[in-house]
């Protein structure tokens, strides 16, 4: 893509087990938003990152961000079924008026 | 707290025909952004609005689309003569300040076009 990537597209993991999506993007940032979607629902967002922080802490959730390699990781810790959804990186370029979002990733958690 | 309402949230629509789109955002908010998805894949920025004003149409196809946001009543993303390939999900997403610099966006459920 010409804007950035998440990987992995698709992970299947194990209730209690933790799951881990990257994300890379190309240009200057402000901030960096991870969103969660459930199938055929809107975005909800989850938590925002900005680029003069590293790690980012809410709940089970935890954010990085290495402005220098241009990418976020989103760890879940102790997932859940009800943790099963598409996860979403976005993130507001500098000088920029709006989110672009990568491809998303596919989180399936079975109990 | 009413969140972002969008309707409809299922259009059908044969090739040909217009689809109208309505967001209200949320109260208090005076900015709106409209995205649309494809199956399987991520967001894909559209236009960006502020009341009676466009502030961003970047993502806009050249022809056939168009946006407002009025000064009373909800944002419209309205498409003419409508192609399959219009089919997706549109969401309408809404903030309180402008630009996204220090905020996230409050998305509606979305509405779903099939065009036959």
């Amino acid at each position: 893509s010409q804007q950035g990537e998440e990987d992995p597209q698709a992970l299947s993991i194990q209730e209690g087990e933790n799951a881990t999506m990257n994300c890379s993007y190309k240009t200057s940032i402000n901030n960096l938003q991870w969103y969660r979607q459930n199938s055929g629902r809107g975005l909800v967002h989850l938590i925002l990152i900005r680029s003069n922080e590293r790690e980012k802490h809410s709940g089970r959730l935890r954010v990085t961000l290495d402005t220098s390699k241009k990418s976020s990781s989103l760890l879940i810790t102790a997932s859940r079924a009800a943790d099963t959804a598409s996860y979403f990186c976005a993130w507001g370029r500098l000088y920029g008026n709006k989110l672009v979002f990568g491809a998303g990733t596919i989180l399936r958690v079975k109990s | 707290n009413a969140g972002v309402m969008q309707n409809p949230r299922h259009l059908v629509r044969r090739r040909g025909q217009e689809a109208r789109l309505r967001c209200s955002p949320m109260k208090g908010h005076s900015h709106v952004y409209w995205y649309r998805q494809l199956p399987e894949e991520g967001l894909k920025f559209m236009v960006y609005l502020q009341k009676e004003n466009i502030i961003d149409e970047s993502g806009m196809p050249k022809e056939r689309f168009s946006a407002e946001f009025p000064k009373e009543g909800p944002s419209i993303l309205r498409i003419q003569q409508v192609v399959r390939g219009d089919s997706a999900a549109y969401f309408c997403a809404s903030s309180p300040q402008e630009g996204i610099d220090t905020g996230e966006l409050f998305f509606g459920e979305g509405s779903r076009l099939t065009v036959l």
